[in-house]
Parts: C-alpha cells; structure tokens; sequence
C-alpha cells in the first residue's frame, strides 16, 4: 500500500461541475502539497498545507491532520482544468525536504 | 513566485551519446534540488537529491555513473544521462525549495523529454 492514496485515479466531467479529488496518506507528515501538472508534463505547485483550509480562486485546498486526509475542490470547474493532480506528503520520519507523491487523479473537463 | 529554469525541454539523441539536462532557480537559491523521473502515465519517482558543493544523494536502484549529477552552485544543477540507451527515455524533471526544510514550498521546472533513438 502506497503512504500517500489518491482518489478517484480518473475522473470526467462537464463544464461548471463541483470536483473534489481526495488524498489520504499513512505516515505522520509535515506538510502537504496539491500540484498540477498539464498535458505538456509542467507542473505547477497549487497548494502546500499544514492544517485547515486555503483558497486560491476557483480552487480550494482542506486538510484534517487527525484522518491524515486532503481534499482539493474546483468549483465551475472549466475544460482548462483539465490536468493530473497530483498529492505529495513531507513525512516527518524521511529527509525534511523529500516529498512522497500519490499516483495523481487524471481530470477531464468537458465543455 | 519562485521560479525553476529547465533546458531543454524535449531532446533526441542517439544512443550511446550523452545528455545533460539544465535546472535553475532564477530567483531563489536552492541547496537542495530533486531529480525525478516519470514514466507514461505514473507518478514522480525521485531519482537523487542534489546538494550544493556535496556529492549527490542517490535512491535505490539508480545507477550513479549512469545518471551523473552535478550541483556547482547555488542556482544550477545539472543531471547528465551517459551513454544513453533507448530504455533511458522518459520525462525528466527536476524541483527546487525555496529555503531550507519543510515549510517551504517545491517548485518544478518545466521537465525534459528525452527520446534516445
């Protein structure tokens, strides 16, 4: 079992949809990231948590330390979200700067 | 934001040639930097971590002479693919933080597609 589950691992859906994906994770962490990565292979950092909640734009970004759990939510999601997303956990126990990485959701938006 | 510099972005060689791949970070200074690579379809896999001014520090299972990794300063580090073979092609990228340990955020540069023909 991997220390960092991502699901669902591929998801469609129409234009204006409220989208979650879900990370769970096994292992104490320091922090957790929500990253982007496009067709084209770039990836961008979207969010990096500790505890409680961040928003930027249509994306919101949870985390509850206790049920080691992450949701990433896009509301009016849009064909250009259209990307993986990407997990990655900083367990507490390896170098502080290594991240553990989920398998990624693979998010289709169709117009 | 923090940005990561990665060139070139997609390279064919053939095989038995070698290959270095460029990262930087433009406006932040990275002791450490992370080289990944991806396979159709699958996560990140970390390949080493490269420290500043220190030999670099490879996962299991990669090949050292292979993948030669060089970190000369504080904004640039380069991954060399020697004598490049067609099962050496994959997606390259590499990852910065900005500052040291855990609190700070990772940035990617843009990632190199390697075809070894």
């Amino acid at each position: 079992k991997n220390e960092v589950e991502q699901s669902p691992q591929n998801l469609t859906a129409q234009e204006g949809e409220f989208i979650t994906i879900n990370c769970s994770y096994s292992v104490g962490i320091s922090a957790l990231h929500w990253l982007q990565q496009h067709p084209g292979g770039g990836i961008v950092s979207l969010f990096m948590l500790s505890s409680g909640k961040k928003k930027h734009g249509r994306l919101i970004a949870t985390i509850n330390i206790q049920e080691k759990h992450s949701s990433l939510h896009i509301t009016a999601s849009h064909p250009r979200d259209s990307a993986v997303y990407i997990c990655a956990a900083n367990p507490l126990i390896q170098g502080a700067q290594k991240l553990v990485f989920g398998q990624g959701t693979r998010l289709t938006i169709n117009p | 934001g923090a940005v990561v510099s990665q060139h070139p972005s997609w390279v064919i060689c053939k095989s038995g040639t070698s290959v270095k791949i460029e990262c930087r970070s433009l406006d932040f200074q990275a002791t450490t930097m992370f080289w990944y690579r991806q396979f159709p379809k699958q996560s990140l896999m970390l390949m080493a971590t490269s420290n500043e001014g220190s030999k670099a520090t490879y996962e299991q299972g990669v090949e050292k002479d292979k993948f030669l990794i060089n970190h000369a300063s504080l904004t640039l580090s380069t991954l060399t693919v020697t004598s490049a073979h067609p099962e050496d092609s994959s997606f390259y990228i590499c990852s910065a933080r900005d500052g040291r340990g855990w609190g700070t955020e990772a940035f990617f540069g843009q990632g190199t597609r390697l075809t070894v023909v």
